[in-house]
């Protein structure tokens, strides 16, 4: 079964930097792109980032372009997200997000870890 | 920002059917691009309900259906349950600029 265990998130002040680490287990990792997605409290979802499988093709939403930085460690079956610059709309649900199916350039996303909460206040 | 509009609400009594549509634009569902649902029940992390329009993962019951047409595509949800009540979303992919995935605005679904 796999499973996808998000850590990391926590308190943090505006402009200041957070990274957050998602231990994979249950399946090939380094087979598969994965990818962030988080939740604002009470809003929908939005995805923040993307990364390949062989790390060739790395994505991220406008909103976070410059400031965050994906990366992904296969001998540790870790997907990581460095957060830097944060700002109070960063403040959200952060899920760790598994691609559905290896080999497909376009992905739909499952399974979904559990989320690790991150806030972003003075 | 969500360039993928669902209605922020549908309710229906137990076992009758409901749909929401999620409406996007040329350069995602009208670019060709597969539409997938997700299911989020209160207090947990959404699941995957449909893949690629219209398949179901294992374990999905049939009473969720899938379609996708031009810019546009449905969720169905029939035989209405109770276990129902949650929070539904669909996604894509938009071609434009460097690419991105980007999710509908989510619909509530409430059994009355």
């Amino acid at each position: 079964e796999v499973h996808l265990v998000e850590s990391g998130g926590g308190l943090v002040q505006p402009g200041r930097s957070l990274r957050l680490s998602c231990a994979a287990s249950g399946f090939l990792f380094g087979n598969y792109g994965m990818h962030w997605v988080r939740q604002a409290p009470g809003k929908g979802l939005e995805w923040v980032s993307s990364i390949e499988w062989n790390s060739r093709r790395i994505l991220y939403a406008d909103s976070v372009k410059g400031r965050f930085t994906i990366s992904r460690d296969d001998a540790k079956s870790s997907l990581y997200l460095q957060m830097n610059s944060l700002r109070p709309e960063d403040t959200a649900f952060y899920y760790c997000v598994k691609a559905a199916v290896h080999g497909a350039s376009i992905h739909w996303f499952d399974p979904w870890g559990q989320g690790t909460l991150v806030t972003v206040s003075s | 920002q969500s360039v993928l509009t669902q209605p922020p609400s549908v309710s229906g009594a137990p076992g009758q059917t409901v749909t929401i549509s999620c409406t996007g634009s040329s350069s995602n569902i009208g670019a060709g691009h597969d539409v997938h649902w997700y299911q989020q029940l209160p207090g947990s992390a959404p699941r995957l309900l449909i893949y690629v329009n219209k398949n179901r993962p294992s374990g999905v019951p049939d009473r969720f259906s899938g379609s996708k047409s031009d810019t546009s595509a449905s969720l169905a949800i029939s035989g209405l349950r109770a276990e129902d009540e949650a929070d539904y979303y669909c996604q894509s992919y938009d071609s434009s600029l460097s690419g991105s995935y980007v999710f509908g605005t989510g619909t509530k679904v409430t059994v009355l």
